[in-house]
């Protein structure tokens, strides 16, 4: 199975802040990956695909980037509303593997 | 608008068999590219996917559980069922069922259901 390690495992920062999340996997994947970004007792919701790609209705101040096996998530200029926990996933292989997740909190 | 939703029990004892059904809308399991699956979650974990099955009926485990879950679809009633044999406390945890399409990719979980709390107690 494919290994995704994310960094820092928490965040702490104030509305506006620019904030960076890696994810790192322990093979290469091309461009095989997706963010999630999740709220307390909520489902988890798709922010970016195809390592760099944002899903519709997902706001631009969100932007990823990446290949093979480092990735980056980062949120220019943060929101209240983005105060949460971000997964990454790869979907280069068989099982379906995500990172251990990112908390976003508020300073 | 896609929509699903997850039902079955919310207490199962240690070595039952778990039944979930996951009950969709706003697509059909018989189009082409189209795959609904299940993740879970732990409380206070990770996501774990647990398997995926395609418009084709092509059907995709986690290694790990494979010997344990079974996914089969019901098109008729817009369905899918997850079955898990074996339940251990360890398998608590919220189960998401999840839509994918080739329009971003099957692998990608763009729609999901609000999960459903699995506590495995005697």
């Amino acid at each position: 199975d494919i290994q995704m390690t994310q960094s820092p495992p928490s965040v702490s920062a104030s509305v506006g802040d620019r904030v960076t999340i890696t994810c790192r996997a322990s093979q290469g994947i091309s461009n095989w990956l997706a963010w999630y970004q999740q709220k307390p007792g909520k489902a988890p919701k798709l922010l970016i695909y195809g390592a760099s790609s944002l899903q519709s209705g997902v706001p631009s101040r969100f932007s990823a980037s990446g290949s093979g096996t480092y990735f980056t998530l980062t949120i220019s200029g943060l929101q209240p509303d983005d105060f949460a926990t971000y997964y990454c996933q790869q979907a280069h292989n068989f099982p379906l593997t995500f990172g251990g997740g990112t908390k976003v909190e508020i300073k | 608008q896609i929509t699903l939703k997850e039902s079955g029990p919310t207490l199962v004892k240690p070595t039952q068999t778990l039944t979930l059904t996951c009950t969709f809308s706003g697509f059909s399991l018989t189009t082409t590219g189209v795959a609904v699956g299940w993740v879970r979650q732990p409380p206070g974990k990770a996501l774990e996917w647990l398997a995926l099955l395609y418009w084709n009926d092509e059907k995709r485990y986690s290694p790990s559980l494979k010997n344990r879950l079974t996914i089969t679809k019901d098109t008729s009633k817009n369905q899918l069922v997850l079955t898990m044999t074996n339940m251990d406390p360890v398998d608590t945890a919220t189960y998401y069922c999840v839509h994918s399409s080739i329009a971003v990719a099957v692998q990608y979980s763009d729609f999901w259901g609000q999960g459903t709390l699995v506590t495995v107690s005697s």
